[in-house]
């Protein structure tokens, strides 16, 4: 299957900083990514629908300003949490879907895990 | 709205029986896909099976198979002959009919399955 990568693993920041995390599609072109946020033992919440070269669409509830996604390519998606606080420490999951690909197949990178001190 | 409910947070099974995982879901569009994923500690998501509101036939993968009735708006997943690896969360997702939402996954809460000797 499509193989999706995720950059860093995990990553351990101070309150107040900046973290960007990178999702690309290692051997297919993701025309849209997804980005998912799971809290310990609950289910994933989708945080926005990217589509390359267009502005992410956010979901309900998910402040844009503060989780910046950028598709600038279409095999690189990144998520930026700016200001980051402890209450933003959480596992962070992008998905990838592309053309060529079932149109229902998506593809999930291993997550990104987020604390936050 | 879509909605994905998943009644067992925690379920045990000994090796070698089969186990019945469940989900039942609600939407008004027509045309949806379901899905299980697994997801062991290491966090990644697995996909497992899938079943089109329109397949005739339940899906079946391997040791998976979903036992699919729309009438009752149920996609439950039947997982066979257990294995000690078999245990991890399983996630019952719906995919959002095709178009302009970008097949977006709704997850349900998940069942946290343990199989014991």
């Amino acid at each position: 299957g499509a193989v999706v990568s995720q950059h860093p693993s995990w990553v351990i920041c101070k309150s107040g900083t900046s973290v960007k995390i990178e999702c690309r599609s290692l051997d297919f072109q993701a025309t849209t990514m997804f980005w998912y946020r799971q809290f310990p033992k609950q289910s994933l919440m989708l945080m926005a629908t990217s589509n390359e070269g267009s502005k992410a669409t956010y979901e309900q509830g998910v402040e844009k300003d503060k989780f910046l996604i950028n598709h600038a390519s279409l095999t690189l998606s990144t998520l930026t949490v700016t200001s980051a606080h402890p209450e933003d420490s959480s596992f962070y999951i992008c998905s990838a879907r592309g053309p060529g690909l079932g149109w229902d197949e998506q593809f999930f990178g291993p997550g990104t895990r987020l604390t936050v001190l | 709205a879509q909605k994905i409910t998943q009644t067992q947070p925690g379920m045990f099974v000994q090796e070698k029986e089969a186990v019945t995982l469940d989900c039942t879901y609600d939407t008004s569009d027509p045309s949806y896909g379901l899905f299980w994923y697994k997801q062991p500690s290491s966090g990644e998501m697995i996909f497992l099976i899938y079943q089109g509101s329109y397949d005739q036939q339940n899906a079946t993968e391997g040791r998976y198979s979903l036992n699919f009735q729309k009438a009752r708006k149920s996609a439950n997943l039947v997982i066979s002959a257990s294995q000690l690896g078999d245990s991890a969360m399983y996630f019952c997702a719906m995919r959002d009919a095709p178009g302009g939402g970008g097949n977006k996954l709704t997850f349900g809460t998940g069942t946290q399955l343990k199989v014991e000797l």
